[in-house]
């Protein structure tokens, strides 16, 4: 059964900052990995989404990384601002069509 | 971009009445359907896929006929918590996959917040 498990659960930054998320997975047969975003009582903003046979995916100030082989990834902040304080969920796609969530980090972006 | 719409956004029901959520893809026909529950600084728990036009397949640990799912159309799948509990209180979310693109097309729903008296 797959797992996926977010570090840290929660982190403040000062703006300005480049910051790491991670994101762990049990089970390496995936069919993708997606980051979403998600705000406070909202639903969820798609990110990126990186197919099991790419590295990586860069969107302006995000990128994310995928070492499927190890059952990770991270998602890469360059450059902090206010805005992107929210919670940041990872999201493991398998080939049974399901999609197993984490349970994010809540980010905190000071002024 | 493709737009899943859900109904209501939120709702406050007593303990013991039925709720239906409503999820619609607007643009887009939805050959399959996912809900989704979240509960507060939890992960989003898949509950069920839904295709329409046929039954909706549950999670373990859900039960189906406390959480009755109806995918009668291409563009609707209503969600129904039966006899609510305060337990059922939680944030639902829908998802919904465009038929006529690739499996990796997923679009989510805003979600509706259940608040059980």
């Amino acid at each position: 059964k797959q797992e996926v498990t977010q570090i840290p659960a929660a982190l403040s930054v000062p703006e300005g900052e480049n910051l790491v998320l991670n994101c762990s997975f049990t089970d390496s047969a995936i069919y993708n990995l997606q980051w979403f975003r998600q705000d406070p009582g909202k639903g969820l903003t798609s990110l990126l989404l990186i197919q099991s046979s790419q590295r990586e995916q860069t969107s302006g100030r995000l990128n994310a990384s995928l070492d499927k082989s190890s059952g990770r990834s991270t998602l890469y902040i360059a450059a902090s601002q206010p805005g992107d304080s929210a919670t940041y969920l990872c999201a493991v796609g398998g080939w049974d069509d399901k999609i197993i969530f984490g349970k994010g980090t809540r980010l905190h972006i000071l002024p | 971009g493709a737009v899943v719409s859900q109904h209501p956004s939120w709702v406050i029901c007593k303990s013991g009445t039925s709720v239906k959520i409503e999820c619609r893809s607007l643009d887009f026909q939805a050959t399959t359907m996912f809900w989704y529950r979240q509960f507060p600084k939890q992960s989003l728990m898949l509950m069920a896929t839904s295709n329409e036009g046929s039954k909706a397949t549950y999670e373990q640990g859900v039960e189906k006929d406390k959480f009755l799912i109806n995918h009668a159309s291409l563009t609707l799948s209503t969600l129904t918590v039966t006899s609510a509990h305060p337990e059922d209180s939680s944030f639902y979310i829908c998802s919904a996959r465009d038929g006529g693109l690739s499996r990796d097309t997923q679009y989510f729903g805003p979600g509706t917040r259940l608040t059980v008296l």
